[in-house]
């Protein structure tokens, strides 16, 4: 069974930039999470997906972060425009459901840099 | 919302060594994750473990949601053991999603 899918795996970018991080999760998991990992420090949650729809965005800085699942199969996360306090680990993982049999299994993330 | 504490926060091991990793959790949880991070920062299920305990290979792990803990055991530990060991509960409720502990961070030296 194929695992959590993320690009791409390191992305380096100058402060004011914009950019964005694909992820497909585990075939017919209906929910997906996009993490946030600052380095010497646990993942945070950002975002929440059940299906297509926003279970959780309360953690989501909204004024520069948006984030879609169009389909309920494939998310993007975008950064705009970045900030040197982005810097981190974007993890995107996903679960059966948000409800029961909420195992969660994470991709590899995306390691981002803002300079 | 739900506060998360693991000990020790660091541990240094000498292979073939036994050690005992601490969850402390403040609130009640429908699950519980134990993730292993490699070097290369993938995170690794371990766990699922609302409560019990569960066995796989050298590891184990107890979780007794009563009293709002969870233990993993890793015995005769490896060099490939190394890496953050991290605790995440799930309240539950709609919005279930995991809430992680700051990490114990475990080097095994030859």
């Amino acid at each position: 069974e194929a695992g959590v899918a993320q690009s791409p795996r390191y992305k380096i970018i100058e402060k004011r930039q914009s950019v964005a991080f694909w992820c497909n999760p585990i075939s017919g998991h209906a929910t997906l999470y996009w993490y946030q990992q600052i380095l010497g420090q646990g993942p945070k949650l950002l975002i929440q997906f059940q299906n297509n729809g926003v279970v959780d965005d309360s953690q989501l800085p909204k004024d520069r972060f948006s984030a879609e699942r169009l389909k309920g199969v494939d998310s993007t996360l975008k950064i705009q425009p970045a900030k040197l306090e982005d810097s981190a680990v974007y993890l995107c993982a996903s679960s059966f459901s948000g409800t029961v049999n909420t195992e969660a299994f994470f991709g590899q993330g995306t390691r981002l840099t803002v300079v | 919302g739900i506060q998360v504490e693991q000990s020790p926060p660091d541990l240094i091991l000498q292979e073939g060594a036994n050690s005992t990793l601490r969850c402390n959790f403040s609130d009640s949880v429908n699950n519980l994750q134990w993730f292993h991070q490699n070097p290369w920062g993938q995170l690794i299920n371990l766990f699922y473990i609302p409560s019990g305990t569960k066995q796989n290979g050298r590891l184990s792990a107890t979780t007794v949601a009563t009293e709002r803990y969870s233990l993993l055991y890793i015995s005769s530990s490896q060099t490939t053991d190394s890496g953050v060991y991290f605790c995440a509960p799930n309240p539950g409720g709609s919005q279930g999603n995991l809430i992680f502990g700051k990490g114990t961070k475990l080097s095994v030296k030859p």
